[in-house]
């Protein structure tokens, strides 16, 4: 997957509680992104980064926060998991901003 | 609004017959497309893309043709194998982000 380790791979949390999702990559790529998947919605953006500590919200940013310390490195947190942010969660990299994206293999999220 | 969409989302096909999956964009600004295929619980896998100086781009069995009059382009697999069933997205750059915006993707189901 494009040297793109995302951790955990699955994840069971109950409504209320803070879930933090990593994404690392080892090509030193300059945009990374988080993406959640859900039937009839396709893939929606999240939050994307262009650099590090340098981030911006997608179109379904509500409820998620992220940051990005590190090149490789770059955190989704849900604050108070909602059953609403149960999804499969994918990261992504690019090495610019209109080139294509190589995506991870994905964080199934439940929350309960 | 700007959006990508999918004309079928499930096509059935025959293995050995070739296989045409379409996606229509609205927004005219678009100069970039990328088609990605998702097997499943796999993340999405880039397959080929386009910039809209082309009508036409070939690569290993696929080929992809864009028609910016009517805003329609379309991935044409050639020789379909089993192995190509999975869920196929189109995406271009759009939307208040200027991020990709993905289409919720067209079934393939190959047929021995």
């Amino acid at each position: 997957d494009a040297g793109i380790t995302q951790s955990p791979r699955h994840k069971v949390t109950e409504t209320g509680t803070p879930v933090t999702l990593r994404c690392h990559q080892t090509e030193n790529h300059r945009y990374m992104y988080w993406y959640r998947q859900d039937p009839g919605h396709g893939l929606r953006l999240i939050h994307y980064s262009y650099g590090v500590k340098d981030t911006d919200k997608g179109e379904v940013s509500d409820g998620y926060s992220v940051s990005r310390s590190k090149t490789e490195d770059f955190l989704l947190t849900l604050e108070s998991a909602t059953s609403s942010q149960t999804s499969v969660y994918f990261c992504a990299i690019s090495r610019a901003e209109d080139e294509k994206l190589f995506f991870g293999s994905g964080t199934q999220l439940s929350v309960l | 609004g700007e959006s990508v969409g999918l004309h079928l989302p499930t096509l059935s096909v025959q293995e050995g017959d070739n296989s045409i999956i379409n996606c229509a964009y609205s927004n005219s600004a678009s100069d970039y497309f990328i088609w990605y295929k998702q097997e499943s619980g796999k993340g999405p896998q880039f397959i080929i893309d386009i910039r809209s100086n082309m009508d036409k781009r070939q690569g290993q069995r696929v080929t992809v043709l864009l028609n910016k009059t009517v805003k329609h382009l379309s991935l044409q697999i050639a020789a379909t194998q089993p192995g190509d069933s999975a869920v196929y997205f189109c995406a271009d750059p759009g939307g208040a982000t200027n991020k990709l915006i993905f289409g919720t993707g067209t079934l393939l189901a190959v047929q021995p």
